[in-house]
């Protein structure tokens, strides 16, 4: 079964603490992305991957980092410069970065204790 | 101003009514999309249209690109339908790092 897998389901944070957010796919595709969403908030770009090695900040950026070292994974890392992390994150895949259709995972909600 | 609005925001209806949600947008696009986010949060893809209408079983979706607006319709509702719907545009030119997403119509279909 192809598929996008993002674990855990949930994650918790203390101050402070970086934490990491695990993004896999087995679909074969180019481009991942994550989201970022908020209630009553559409979702927002965090960083895009059009290409192994290679990745784009999206339109929230700070206080994230990622990697893109193989094709099939694309890990989020929330650092402790985020200062509003709590939220629900989605990864997405495509097969490529043009008009294609993404797929997305189950998505990680992550909460500050 | 939000560059994508959806609209209602909420909609509850009873099981069998035919249900419209709306989108418009602001900028020049290449696409736009419907996705369907499950109260368990999995967000899966409807349709992707540049023009025209699409039909898939009991959704169909419009675009009218000069009137810059998108219908999403759900023929003979069914309480599984409820869900958010987001409207998502390609900016006109962009990769997909350029979608700009609606905040949603959250839909309930009672029984």
């Amino acid at each position: 079964d192809g598929g996008i897998t993002q674990s855990p389901k949930y994650l918790f944070r203390k101050e402070g603490q970086n934490v990491t957010l695990s993004c896999e796919q087995n679909l074969n595709h180019d481009a991942m992305y994550w989201y970022r969403q908020d209630p009553g908030q559409g979702l927002r770009l965090i960083y895009y991957s059009q290409i192994v090695n290679d990745f784009q900040k999206g339109d929230i950026a700070e206080g994230y980092s990622v990697s893109r070292e193989k094709k099939e994974s694309f890990p989020l890392t929330v650092t402790s410069a985020q200062k509003n992390p709590t939220a629900f994150y989605l990864c997405a895949s495509s097969i490529d970065g043009g008009r294609a259709t993404q797929y997305f995972g189950p998505g990680t909600r992550l909460l500050v204790l | 101003k939000n560059e994508v609005e959806q609209s209602p925001q909420n909609l509850t209806a009873q099981e069998g009514e035919f249900i419209t949600i709306n989108c418009s947008y602001s900028v020049g696009i290449s696409a736009l999309h419907w996705l369907q986010q499950h109260p368990g949060g999995g967000i899966v893809s409807l349709f992707m249209l540049s023009s025209g209408k699409k039909k898939h079983g009991r959704l169909i979706a419009t675009i009218n690109i000069q009137e810059k607006h998108s219908s999403l319709h759900i023929t003979a509702s069914h309480p599984r339908d409820s869900a958010v719907y987001i409207c998502a545009v390609l900016h006109y030119g962009g990769s997909q790092g350029n979608l700009i997403f609606g905040k949603g119509t959250k839909l309930s279909v009672k029984p």
